[in-house]
C-alpha cells in the first residue's frame, strides 16, 4: 500500500453512460498524474495537476474526458458517454511536496473499467 | 517524442535463476530511469530509481543499470523465486519541454518464475 488510494477499485458500464473515478493522494503531495493503461501495455499519461492546476494533457484526453482537482487535494476523473475503447485501468500517481521531477512516483491500486 | 521498448515480452524461468530485463529509450534527455513491479490487476510498485547522473542502483537481489548515452536500461534480478513473478516496467521522466515529470512507459516484461 502506497497510501494512495483509489475509488472505486472495479466499474462495469454500459456504453454511453458517464463514470467519475476518484483518487486521494497522500497528504500533501502537490503533484498529481493521472495514467490509462490497456491489456497488455504500460501505462499512458493522460493529464498532469500541480496543486489544483491542470498544467499538461494528453492528446489521449479526448473532449469527453473531464479532470479537476479542488483546493489541490483529492483529482476526479470523469469520462463523459463511454465507449467500448474507454476499457482500461486508470491509474493515479502522486510526487511529494516540492515535487522535485527526479523523486519517484507513488501509485494507487487503479480503477479498472469495463464498459458493455 | 519519447519511445521506450522492454525486451523480451515475456519470460519464464526456474526458480533459483539470474535473470535479465533489458529496456531502450529513443531520446537520451532523461530527468531519471524507473523499474516498476506490477502485480495482476494491481497497481504499480517503484523498485528502483536512476538519476541521469548515476550508473547503478541496487536493492536486495536486484540491480538496475543505466547507460544514458546508448539508451539503455538493464535490470538483473538474482536468485529468482516464485514471488518474483509480475509484470517488471522501465519508464523514464523525459527533459524536452513541458514533461512536468511524466512518466513514458515499455510495455512490460511478463515475468514467471517457476518452482
Amino acid at each position: 500500500d502506497t497510501g494512495v488510494s483509489q475509488d472505486p477499485r472495479h466499474k462495469i458500464t454500459k456504453r454511453g453512460q458517464n463514470v467519475t473515478f476518484r483518487c486521494d493522494p497522500i497528504s500533501e503531495h502537490n503533484r498529481l498524474y493521472w495514467y490509462r493503461q490497456t491489456l497488455g501495455q504500460g501505462p499512458e499519461f493522460l493529464t498532469y495537476f500541480q496543486n489544483e492546476a491542470q498544467l499538461e494533457k494528453s492528446r489521449l484526453l479526448s473532449d469527453r474526458f473531464s479532470a479537476e482537482r479542488p483546493k489541490g487535494s483529492f483529482s476526479t476523473l470523469e469520462i463523459q458517454r463511454t465507449e467500448q475503447g474507454d476499457s482500461a485501468m486508470y491509474l493515479c500517481a502522486t510526487t511529494p511536496l516540492g515535487g522535485r521531477i527526479r523523486e519517484t512516483q507513488y501509485f494507487g491500486p487503479g480503477t479498472r473499467l469495463l464498459v458493455l | 517524442k519519447q519511445e521506450v521498448t522492454q525486451i523480451p515480452a515475456a519470460l519464464s524461468v526456474p526458480e533459483g535463476e539470474n535473470l535479465v530485463l533489458n529496456c531502450s529509450f529513443t531520446d537520451s534527455a532523461i530527468y531519471n530511469l524507473q523499474w516498476f513491479r506490477q502485480d495482476p490487476g494491481k497497481g504499480l510498485t517503484s523498485l528502483l530509481l536512476i538519476q541521469s547522473s548515476q550508473r547503478e542502483q541496487t536493492s536486495g537481489r536486484l540491480n538496475a543499470s543505466l547507460d544514458k548515452s546508448s539508451g539503455r536500461s538493464t535490470l538483473y534480478i538474482a536468485a529468482s523465486q516464485p514471488g518474483d513473478s509480475a509484470t517488471y516496467l522501465c519508464a523514464v521522466v523525459s527533459t524536452g519541454g513541458t514533461s512536468y515529470g511524466k512518466l513514458t512507459f515499455g510495455q512490460g516484461t511478463i515475468l514467471t518464475v517457476h518452482p
